[in-house]
C-alpha cells in the first residue's frame, strides 16, 4: 500500500515561473516531511524538511506548505531556473513503527525551459 | 572523498548469477538503507538496518538479503538474479528518524 501519493509525475515551467509539487500522507504517525532533489546520475538529496507544528517553511526560492487536517504537503519553487530541472521526491517519517523510515512518493520530473 | 560510497557504479550480469553491492559511510550514522528506484514507482525500500545487530525487511525484500558488516557497511545481495532486479539501486544512511538521508550514487544494475 503506497503511503505517499505525489502528483503530477513530470512538470514543465517556463524559467521564472512557480513550480509547484503536491503529496498526500494516510500514516498519522508521519511527523517529518522531507524533500528530495535528484539531478541525473546522482543520488536525491535533501533540499528542505518541515516538521507538522507549522504550516510553512521556505528556505530561499523553496517554500514547504503543510496542512495538517488534509494530511497533504506541497513544495513550491518561486521564480524557477533552468538548474532546477531535476526529479523531485517527497517523503514521510516518524519516531515510531512503520513510520521510523521514510516512505517517498514515486517522484516528480521537472523541466524548467528558457 | 563521497560521504556514502558505492560500489560498483554500474554492473551488468546474467540470469541466475549472485551478485552483491556493496556501501560505505564515513557519516559515523548509525542507520543505512538500501533503495530501488524504478521509473514511475519511485524510491522503494529493500533493507534497513538501524545498528549492526538490527536489520530488517523493506517493502520489496524478496530476492535480496543484506549484510551489516560494522557500522560503516552494509552490503545487499541478489542471491540469483532475475531481470526483473534490473533497477538503479540506491544505500542511504541517517543518524535517527527524523533526519536526513545521505545517499551514494548509486549503482545501475542490469540483468541480462
Amino acid at each position: 500500500q503506497q503511503q505517499v501519493k505525489q502528483s503530477p509525475q513530470s512538470l514543465i515551467v517556463q524559467k521564472g515561473g512557480i513550480s509547484i509539487i503536491n503529496c498526500a500522507y494516510e500514516n498519522t504517525a508521519f511527523d517529518y516531511f522531507p524533500w528530495y532533489q535528484q539531478f541525473p546520475g546522482k543520488g536525491p538529496a535533501l533540499l528542505i524538511a518541515i516538521r507538522p507544528d507549522v504550516s510553512e517553511k521556505k528556505e530561499g526560492r523553496f517554500t514547504i506548505s503543510f496542512n495538517k487536517s488534509a494530511k497533504q504537503f506541497s513544495l513550491h519553487i518561486m521564480d524557477s531556473q533552468p538548474g532546477d530541472s531535476a526529479t523531485y521526491f517527497c517523503a514521510a517519517g516518524g519516531n515510531t513503527g512503520t513510520a521510523s523510515k521514510l516512505t517517498f512518493g514515486t517522484g516528480t520530473r521537472l523541466q524548467v525551459t528558457l | 572523498d563521497a560521504d556514502v560510497t558505492q560500489t560498483p557504479r554500474n554492473r551488468i550480469t546474467k540470469t541466475g548469477k549472485r551478485i552483491m553491492l556493496e556501501c560505505s559511510q564515513t557519516k559515523g550514522h548509525d542507520r543505512m538503507y538500501w533503495y530501488r528506484q524504478d521509473p514511475g514507482l519511485g524510491l522503494r525500500l529493500i533493507y534497513y538496518s538501524f545498528d549492526v545487530k538490527d536489520i530488517n525487511k523493506g517493502e520489496i525484500s524478496d530476492g535480496y538479503s543484506v549484510s551489516r558488516q560494522a557500522q560503516a557497511k552494509f552490503s545487499l545481495s541478489l542471491e540469483s538474479a532475475i531481470p526483473n532486479q534490473t533497477a538503479l539501486y540506491f544505500c542511504a544512511s541517517s543518524r535517527g528518524a527524523r533526519s536526513g538521508y545521505t545517499f551514494g550514487s548509486g549503482t545501475r544494475l542490469t540483468v541480462v
